[in-house]
Protein backbone atom coordinates (compact mmCIF):
# COMPACT_ATOMS: atom_id res chain seq x y z
CA UNK A 1 0.00 0.00 0.00
CA UNK A 2 1.32 3.44 -0.92
CA UNK A 3 2.11 5.67 1.89
CA UNK A 4 0.76 9.22 2.06
CA UNK A 5 2.89 12.23 3.10
CA UNK A 6 2.17 15.39 5.43
CA UNK A 7 4.84 17.70 6.73
CA UNK A 8 5.48 16.66 10.65
CA UNK A 9 4.66 20.63 11.85
CA UNK A 10 2.58 23.68 10.71
CA UNK A 11 1.78 26.81 13.08
CA UNK A 12 0.38 30.15 13.59
CA UNK A 13 -0.60 32.53 15.86
CA UNK A 14 -4.07 33.22 16.94
CA UNK A 15 -6.29 34.46 14.32
CA UNK A 16 -4.16 33.47 11.53
CA UNK A 17 -4.90 30.31 9.15
CA UNK A 18 -2.24 27.36 8.88
CA UNK A 19 -2.72 24.83 5.28
CA UNK A 20 -1.62 21.32 6.05
CA UNK A 21 -0.87 19.16 2.74
CA UNK A 22 -1.35 15.74 1.98
CA UNK A 23 0.59 13.72 -1.18
CA UNK A 24 -0.34 10.34 -2.38
CA UNK A 25 -1.14 9.29 -5.93
CA UNK A 26 -3.97 9.20 -8.53
CA UNK A 27 -4.44 5.95 -6.85
CA UNK A 28 -5.51 7.25 -3.66
CA UNK A 29 -5.72 10.80 -3.22
CA UNK A 30 -5.78 11.81 -7.08
CA UNK A 31 -8.51 8.76 -7.82
CA UNK A 32 -11.76 9.16 -5.36
CA UNK A 33 -13.30 11.59 -3.60
CA UNK A 34 -12.74 9.91 -0.42
CA UNK A 35 -10.34 11.77 1.09
CA UNK A 36 -11.04 13.04 4.85
CA UNK A 37 -9.06 15.12 7.99
CA UNK A 38 -8.69 13.90 11.78
CA UNK A 39 -8.08 16.09 13.91
CA UNK A 40 -6.34 14.21 17.31
CA UNK A 41 -5.74 15.72 20.64
CA UNK A 42 -3.45 14.33 23.26
CA UNK A 43 -5.39 10.71 24.77
CA UNK A 44 -8.29 11.17 22.96
CA UNK A 45 -9.95 9.44 20.09
CA UNK A 46 -9.98 10.91 16.06
CA UNK A 47 -12.00 13.40 15.54
CA UNK A 48 -13.59 13.36 11.68
CA UNK A 49 -13.15 16.88 10.40
CA UNK A 50 -13.82 16.40 6.95
CA UNK A 51 -15.12 13.84 4.49
CA UNK A 52 -15.05 13.63 0.79
CA UNK A 53 -12.26 16.32 0.03
CA UNK A 54 -14.04 19.10 1.22
CA UNK A 55 -17.58 18.61 3.29
CA UNK A 56 -17.59 19.34 7.00
CA UNK A 57 -19.58 17.31 9.24
CA UNK A 58 -21.96 18.49 11.66
CA UNK A 59 -21.01 20.81 14.56
CA UNK A 60 -17.40 21.12 12.64
CA UNK A 61 -16.53 24.66 12.51
CA UNK A 62 -16.83 26.34 8.90
CA UNK A 63 -13.14 27.48 9.53
CA UNK A 64 -11.92 24.21 8.97
CA UNK A 65 -12.33 23.68 4.96
CA UNK A 66 -10.63 21.07 2.18
CA UNK A 67 -9.21 21.11 -0.88
CA UNK A 68 -7.37 18.96 -3.78
CA UNK A 69 -5.49 19.63 -6.65
CA UNK A 70 -4.35 16.88 -8.34
CA UNK A 71 -2.85 14.53 -6.16
CA UNK A 72 -2.41 16.82 -3.27
CA UNK A 73 -5.29 17.30 -0.68
CA UNK A 74 -5.01 20.38 1.75
CA UNK A 75 -6.71 21.15 4.90
CA UNK A 76 -7.02 24.72 5.63
CA UNK A 77 -8.02 26.24 9.40
CA UNK A 78 -8.84 30.07 9.13
CA UNK A 79 -8.96 32.09 12.62
CA UNK A 80 -6.47 29.53 14.46
CA UNK A 81 -7.81 28.88 18.02
CA UNK A 82 -5.88 27.74 21.07
CA UNK A 83 -7.82 24.54 20.86
CA UNK A 84 -6.97 23.82 17.33
CA UNK A 85 -3.61 23.09 18.69
CA UNK A 86 -3.50 19.27 17.86
CA UNK A 87 -2.51 16.15 15.41
CA UNK A 88 -4.25 15.88 11.79
CA UNK A 89 -4.12 13.15 9.86
CA UNK A 90 -5.13 12.92 6.33
CA UNK A 91 -7.07 9.38 5.27
CA UNK A 92 -7.56 8.10 1.78
CA UNK A 93 -8.94 5.24 -0.30
CA UNK A 94 -6.33 2.99 -1.37
CA UNK A 95 -8.50 2.01 -4.38
CA UNK A 96 -9.88 -0.79 -5.54
CA UNK A 97 -6.59 -2.80 -6.34
CA UNK A 98 -5.52 -2.85 -2.87
CA UNK A 99 -8.88 -2.57 -0.66
CA UNK A 100 -8.11 0.05 3.08
CA UNK A 101 -7.50 3.12 3.69
CA UNK A 102 -4.43 5.33 3.53
CA UNK A 103 -3.52 7.31 6.73
CA UNK A 104 -1.07 9.76 6.44
CA UNK A 105 1.71 10.63 9.24
CA UNK A 106 0.26 13.46 10.76
CA UNK A 107 1.06 16.88 11.33
CA UNK A 108 1.37 18.75 14.88
CA UNK A 109 -0.21 22.24 14.23
CA UNK A 110 1.37 24.68 16.83
CA UNK A 111 -1.16 27.87 18.15
CA UNK A 112 1.64 30.61 18.85
CA UNK B 1 -26.16 8.35 20.08
CA UNK B 2 -23.82 6.17 18.35
CA UNK B 3 -21.87 3.95 21.41
CA UNK B 4 -18.48 1.70 20.07
CA UNK B 5 -16.84 0.38 22.93
CA UNK B 6 -13.65 -1.68 22.45
CA UNK B 7 -12.31 -4.60 25.14
CA UNK B 8 -9.54 -6.86 25.78
CA UNK B 9 -6.65 -5.16 25.53
CA UNK B 10 -4.26 -6.86 27.89
CA UNK B 11 -0.07 -7.24 28.30
CA UNK B 12 0.16 -10.16 26.31
CA UNK B 13 4.09 -11.70 25.57
CA UNK B 14 5.71 -11.86 21.63
CA UNK B 15 3.96 -14.98 19.77
CA UNK B 16 1.15 -15.07 21.87
CA UNK B 17 -2.64 -14.18 20.84
CA UNK B 18 -5.48 -11.85 21.63
CA UNK B 19 -9.21 -11.22 20.63
CA UNK B 20 -10.33 -7.80 21.03
CA UNK B 21 -13.91 -6.55 21.28
CA UNK B 22 -16.07 -3.77 20.37
CA UNK B 23 -19.69 -3.53 21.36
CA UNK B 24 -21.85 -1.09 18.92
CA UNK B 25 -25.31 0.50 20.37
CA UNK B 26 -27.02 3.17 19.10
CA UNK B 27 -27.38 2.71 15.46
CA UNK B 28 -28.37 -0.48 13.66
CA UNK B 29 -25.16 -2.32 13.86
CA UNK B 30 -26.03 -4.80 10.54
CA UNK B 31 -26.14 -1.94 8.30
CA UNK B 32 -22.84 -0.79 8.53
CA UNK B 33 -19.14 -1.87 7.44
CA UNK B 34 -16.79 -1.53 10.47
CA UNK B 35 -13.13 -1.00 10.84
CA UNK B 36 -9.97 -1.40 13.34
CA UNK B 37 -7.23 1.11 12.96
CA UNK B 38 -4.87 0.99 15.42
CA UNK B 39 -1.74 3.92 16.76
CA UNK B 40 1.57 2.82 18.65
CA UNK B 41 3.06 5.07 21.12
CA UNK B 42 3.87 8.09 19.77
CA UNK B 43 2.68 7.15 16.32
CA UNK B 44 0.48 8.17 13.67
CA UNK B 45 -3.00 5.90 12.79
CA UNK B 46 -2.52 2.82 10.65
CA UNK B 47 -5.80 1.20 8.92
CA UNK B 48 -5.47 -2.67 9.57
CA UNK B 49 -8.61 -4.06 8.69
CA UNK B 50 -12.12 -3.69 7.30
CA UNK B 51 -15.50 -6.28 7.34
CA UNK B 52 -18.12 -5.53 5.11
CA UNK B 53 -22.08 -5.35 6.34
CA UNK B 54 -21.83 -9.25 5.13
CA UNK B 55 -19.14 -10.58 5.75
CA UNK B 56 -18.18 -10.98 2.49
CA UNK B 57 -15.42 -8.70 2.33
CA UNK B 58 -12.59 -8.46 4.37
CA UNK B 59 -9.05 -6.56 3.97
CA UNK B 60 -6.02 -5.96 5.87
CA UNK B 61 -3.05 -4.04 5.87
CA UNK B 62 -0.39 -6.01 5.05
CA UNK B 63 1.06 -5.57 8.56
CA UNK B 64 -1.46 -7.99 9.63
CA UNK B 65 -2.32 -10.02 6.91
CA UNK B 66 -2.38 -13.90 7.79
CA UNK B 67 -1.84 -12.74 11.97
CA UNK B 68 -4.88 -11.44 12.26
CA UNK B 69 -8.72 -12.04 11.86
CA UNK B 70 -11.39 -9.24 11.82
CA UNK B 71 -15.08 -10.69 12.18
CA UNK B 72 -18.88 -9.64 12.99
CA UNK B 73 -21.61 -10.82 15.28
CA UNK B 74 -24.60 -8.81 14.09
CA UNK B 75 -26.78 -10.63 16.82
CA UNK B 76 -24.19 -9.66 19.19
CA UNK B 77 -23.77 -6.26 17.64
CA UNK B 78 -19.98 -7.12 18.06
CA UNK B 79 -17.01 -6.46 15.89
CA UNK B 80 -13.86 -8.55 16.65
CA UNK B 81 -10.08 -8.90 16.06
CA UNK B 82 -8.23 -11.94 16.56
CA UNK B 83 -4.74 -11.14 16.85
CA UNK B 84 -2.23 -14.12 16.61
CA UNK B 85 1.50 -14.12 16.51
CA UNK B 86 1.93 -10.73 18.11
CA UNK B 87 5.01 -9.20 17.84
CA UNK B 88 6.73 -5.98 19.74
CA UNK B 89 5.68 -3.77 16.79
CA UNK B 90 2.03 -5.19 17.64
CA UNK B 91 2.19 -2.57 20.39
CA UNK B 92 -0.66 0.30 20.42
CA UNK B 93 -4.44 1.13 21.05
CA UNK B 94 -6.50 -0.54 18.70
CA UNK B 95 -9.44 1.41 18.20
CA UNK B 96 -12.98 -0.04 15.89
CA UNK B 97 -14.38 2.57 13.51
CA UNK B 98 -17.43 2.64 11.80
CA UNK B 99 -17.44 3.01 7.91
CA UNK B 100 -18.94 5.53 5.29
CA UNK B 101 -18.56 3.76 2.41
CA UNK B 102 -15.56 5.26 1.12
CA UNK B 103 -13.95 6.66 4.47
CA UNK B 104 -13.68 5.78 8.17
CA UNK B 105 -16.45 7.58 9.19
CA UNK B 106 -16.26 9.89 12.65
CA UNK B 107 -17.77 7.37 14.91
CA UNK B 108 -14.40 5.66 16.80
CA UNK B 109 -14.45 3.80 20.12
CA UNK B 110 -11.95 5.47 22.71
CA UNK B 111 -9.70 2.32 22.20
CA UNK B 112 -8.05 -0.41 23.88
CA UNK B 113 -4.23 -0.81 24.92
CA UNK B 114 -2.55 -4.13 23.52
CA UNK B 115 0.94 -4.35 25.05
CA UNK B 116 3.25 -6.62 23.71
CA UNK B 117 6.44 -7.57 25.24
CA UNK B 118 8.02 -10.10 27.36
Amino acid sequence: QSALTQPPSASGSPGQSVTISCTGTNSDIGGYQYVSWFQQHPGKAPKLMIYEVSKRPSGVPDRFSGSRSGNTASLTVSGLQPDDEADYYCSAYAGSNNPGYLFGPGTKVTVL
Amino acid sequence: EVQLVESGGRLVQPGGSLRLSCAASGFTFSNYAMNWVRQAPGKGLEWISYISRTSDAIYYADSVKGRFTISRDDAQNSLFLQMNSLRLDDTAVYYCARDSSGYVSGYWGQGSLVTVSS
